[in-house]
């Protein structure tokens, strides 16, 4: 089946610094990706929605300056987490829909990437 | 897309069917109904979807209400890795951004010994 991969899994960083996060579709090639976060105990929260050769559409409120999304392949998106601060400290999870343009069709997600900021 | 209701949280015996309820009273015609679940600091994982028929595979059985108003999902046998919270989600299928999916807080499921 269908396989997104996230690199890396877990990143401890200092304050002030950037933190790049890497979703690649493995096997399938995805135009549109999608990037979600989630503090605990809380639900997924959509960020941003990554489109490959044009520029990403963030949901109201992420701030596309500090959260930075480039999807140059049909294969990867980036997150970079610009000036990353303790409160960006979360759960980041992409996620990618293989198949045909239909709307039967599933999103695969990968298995996250836990950010500590310092 | 159309708003799920979930409870909050289910337990169930280890061996016995799990049941899941999701009401969907606003659901349209051409949204599906997806169930995905997330166990303990993983990526949420596919189980199932289905427009109108009940369907069935190897992780689950989703059957559906004859006015699309709420479904239920059933994991025959549970077992302790079935516990995760489960997503109920209902999508249009109207393509490009639009594949996106919507969480609600979902159902925790506990599975006991």
């Amino acid at each position: 089946g269908a396989v997104v991969s996230q690199h890396p899994s877990r990143v401890i960083c200092k304050s002030g610094t950037s933190v790049k996060i890497e979703c690649r579709s493995l096997d399938f090639q995805a135009t549109t990706m999608f990037w979600y976060r989630q503090f605990p105990k809380q639900s997924l929260m959509l960020m941003a929605t990554s489109n490959e050769g044009s520029k990403a559409t963030y949901e109201q409120g992420v701030e596309k300056d500090k959260f930075l999304i480039n999807h140059a392949s049909l294969t990867l998106s980036t997150l970079t987490v610009t000036s990353a601060h303790p409160e960006d400290s979360s759960f980041y999870i992409c996620s990618a829909q293989a198949g045909s343009n239909s709307g039967a069709n599933v999103l695969t997600f990968g298995a996250g990437s836990r950010l500590t900021v310092l | 897309d159309a708003k799920t209701t979930q409870p909050p949280s289910m337990d169930c015996a280890e061996g016995r069917a799990a049941n899941l309820p999701c009401n969907h009273s606003t659901i349209s015609g051409n949204e599906y109904v997806y169930w995905y679940r997330q166990i303990h600091s993983q990526g949420p994982q596919y189980i199932i979807h289905g427009l109108k028929n009940n369907e069935t595979n190897e992780m689950a059985s989703l059957i559906i209400t004859e006015d699309r108003k709420s479904s239920t999902l059933i994991l025959p046998h549970a077992t302790l890795r079935d516990t995760a919270v489960y997503y109920c989600i209902v999508r249009g299928n109207s393509g490009g951004s639009n594949y996106k999916l919507t969480f609600g807080k979902g159902t925790l499921l506990t599975v006991n010994p």
